[in-house]
Order: C-alpha cells, then sequence, then structure tokens
C-alpha cells in the first residue's frame, strides 16, 4: 500500500518570512495530493490539493510542488503571519476514485512574531 | 448548519459503557469517513461508506461498530472499550460516488474520547 513520508516534524519560522514542508510517497500510481492544516481543538482543512496531470500550484501566498518522478511533493508558504501557526499534513491517494487517502504524520509549524 | 458537524465534541466513557458518536455533512456529499487521531502518529482510516455502503474497514476491533442510515449521517457505536482507545475521533465527507468520484475530503472538529 501506499506510504507517505512527512519532513520536518517541527519548524520555527520567523514571521514574514517563508516556510517550506515536504512529503514523499511510494506508490507511483498516486495522483491527488492534498494539504491539511489542524489549528488546535479543530478538525483538520483543506487548504490545497494538487493532482498529477500539473506541477504547481499556487493560492494567495500557498502554493504546492509535484515532481511524480521523484515522488515527491511539497507545500510552501509565504510571507507567513502568527495565524500560520498549526500541524499541517500532507496526503496522497493512489486511485481516482478510491476514497482512501494515506496521511502523513504532520509539521508543526510555529511563527515566531 | 455548514460543513460536517460532530457530537459530543468530548467525551469521558468507562471501560464498561455504552456510547455512540455522531456525524452529520451538510455537503451532499456520498462518502463518509471515521478515522482516529492520536498524539504522535498518522490519521488513522477507520471506516469508509460510499452512498450507505461500508466499503472499507481498516481491520478495526469489533468494540467499534459504525452505521451508515443514509448518506448524510454517520454513527460510531462504542463499547467495552480500552484505555489505548481514548483519542481524538474525526468524521469526513467526500463526494465519492458510484464510481467514486473526488477524493476531496471534509473534516469535522472531532470528539475528543477519553476512556478510563
Amino acid at each position: 500500500g501506499e506510504n507517505v513520508e512527512q519532513h520536518p516534524s517541527t519548524l520555527s519560522v520567523q514571521e514574514g518570512d517563508s516556510a517550506v514542508i515536504k512529503c514523499t510517497y511510494s506508490d507511483s500510481a498516486s495522483n491527488y495530493f492534498p494539504w491539511y492544516k489542524q489549528e488546535l481543538g479543530k478538525g483538520p482543512q483543506l487548504i490545497i490539493d494538487i493532482r498529477s496531470n500539473v506541477g504547481e500550484k499556487k493560492d494567495q501566498r500557498i502554493a504546492v510542488t509535484l515532481n511524480k518522478t521523484a515522488k515527491h511533493f511539497s507545500l510552501h508558504i509565504t510571507e507567513t503571519q502568527p495565524e500560520d501557526s498549526a500541524v499541517y499534513f500532507c496526503a496522497a491517494s493512489s486511485n481516482f476514485g478510491n476514497e482512501k487517502l494515506t496521511f502523513g504524520t504532520g509539521t508543526r509549524l510555529t511563527i515566531i512574531p | 448548519e455548514t460543513g460536517v458537524t460532530q457530537t459530543p465534541r468530548h467525551l469521558v466513557m468507562g471501560m464498561t459503557n455504552k456510547k455512540s458518536l455522531k456525524c452529520e455533512q451538510h455537503l451532499g456529499h456520498n462518502a463518509m469517513y471515521w478515522y482516529k487521531q492520536s498524539a504522535k502518529k498518522p490519521l488513522e482510516l477507520m471506516f469508509v461508506y460510499n452512498f450507505k455502503e461500508q466499503t472499507e474497514n481498516n481491520s478495526v476491533p469489533s468494540r467499534f461498530s459504525p452505521e451508515c442510515p443514509n448518506s448524510s449521517h454517520l454513527f460510531l457505536h462504542l463499547h467495552t472499550l480500552q484505555p489505548e482507545d481514548s483519542a481524538l475521533y474525526l468524521c469526513a465527507s467526500s463526494p465519492g460516488g458510484p464510481s467514486g468520484g473526488s477524493n476531496e475530503q471534509y473534516f469535522g472538529p472531532g470528539t475528543r474520547l477519553t476512556v478510563t
């Protein structure tokens, strides 16, 4: 089955700087890669996703890149703000129509004011 | 109500109790999920329902019993739990459909369960 590894497990960034979180996956058939943000006391919130037919997707300050050859994808947050502090999870899905997502272990991002 | 709601938000139960967790989605989705989230572990998928039919049981102990009466509601019935079952239980939904459809999953806020 699919295996997703996520790094780093914790990340501290000065406010205004950029943050990058990386994930690798094992199943070359994976074609859907979402990112979730989980704040304290809340459920994970889908913030951006990418499908295998594109290499990059951007939404305001967040962007995701995908390298299918290397089987890794990354989340980039620019101009970080205190409200970006949260735990971020990557995930991968191996079949379109297969409802299963395999999650990474999460990255706790702290933005230092 | 919008999105995915879960009740109760917090639950403390003894090992001999029987309780149920409830999830409701207001997104018109067809697939619903139960996940277990423990500290320092990846999200663990427990059950998947697509059009009310269970399509995944991820080797979950029988002390957890899911029920999906319709595409908008999902329950998790709990009995004779163990202390190691203490965790955040998350419900999610996705568009789903007969051929699967979109994988985008939307989560509820979770139920924080403590087994004493």
